[in-house]
């Protein structure tokens, strides 16, 4: 199946710190999605971005579908900001496989 | 915010019990989907659904049914619970073609004793 691989697994940042978390695929990308999972688990859907660039307020995502690759950039993040960061792709049969995730935590 | 309920939200059981899973849809998205979440394995697909009565084994099916019989509703069954299948189990729906994006449920937290 394919691969999908999420680095870094963890990041620790001060508030007010930039990031950018990176999405790798083993095989053609298709309808790529990017996910937050707060502390409570709710699991938000922050992106689709198949290809390009997309931004909303302080996320920025860009995925570079022939290089196999997406990056979620985060700026000037926030203690809200803290919890896991997935990223998402679509088998040809409709099978989202999610990578294994970003655990972010950002400190006041 | 997308109109998904799951229910119950939380449920122990004990081994070797059926329990079902309810997701319920108000968005009339043609796909609706389950995963379960564990420690150290993510997210993965249980089964799906591209329609009314027609479902599709996702990467761990095994041990799981489910059913589609209107758009709204998809159902999942643990036909007989196993301690293995203690986790969080999430419904997903998106609009399929052209409408992908996908939104989850808030989860319903199941423990088998």
């Amino acid at each position: 199946g394919i691969q999908v691989e999420q680095s870094p697994p963890d990041l620790i940042l001060q508030e007010g710190a930039n990031s950018t978390l990176r999405c790798n695929f083993s095989d053609s990308v298709n309808n790529l999605q990017w996910f937050h999972q707060n502390p409570w688990g709710q699991l938000i859907n922050l992106f689709y971005i198949p290809s390009g660039t997309k931004q909303n307020g302080r996320l920025s995502a860009t995925t570079v579908a022939t290089e196999r690759y997406s990056l979620l950039y985060i700026s000037s993040s926030q203690t809200t900001d803290s919890g896991v960061y997935f990223c998402a792709h679509t088998a040809n049969n409709n099978d989202m496989r999610f990578g294994a995730g970003t655990r972010l935590t950002v400190k006041p | 915010d997308a109109g998904i309920t799951q229910s119950p939200r939380h449920k122990v059981t004990e081994t070797g019990t059926p329990v079902t899973l309810r997701c319920h849809q108000t968005e009339n998205h043609r796909y609706m989907y389950w995963y379960r979440q564990d420690p150290g394995h993510g997210l993965r697909l249980i089964h799906y659904s591209y329609g009314v009565k027609d479902t599709d084994k996702g990467e761990v099916s095994d041990g799981y049914s489910v059913s589609r019989s209107k758009t709204e509703d998809f159902l999942l069954t643990l036909e007989s619970a196993t301690s293995s299948q203690t986790s969080v189990y999430f419904c997903a729906i998106s609009g399929g073609q052209g409408n992908e994006k996908l939104f989850f449920g808030s989860g319903t937290q199941l423990s088998v004793l």
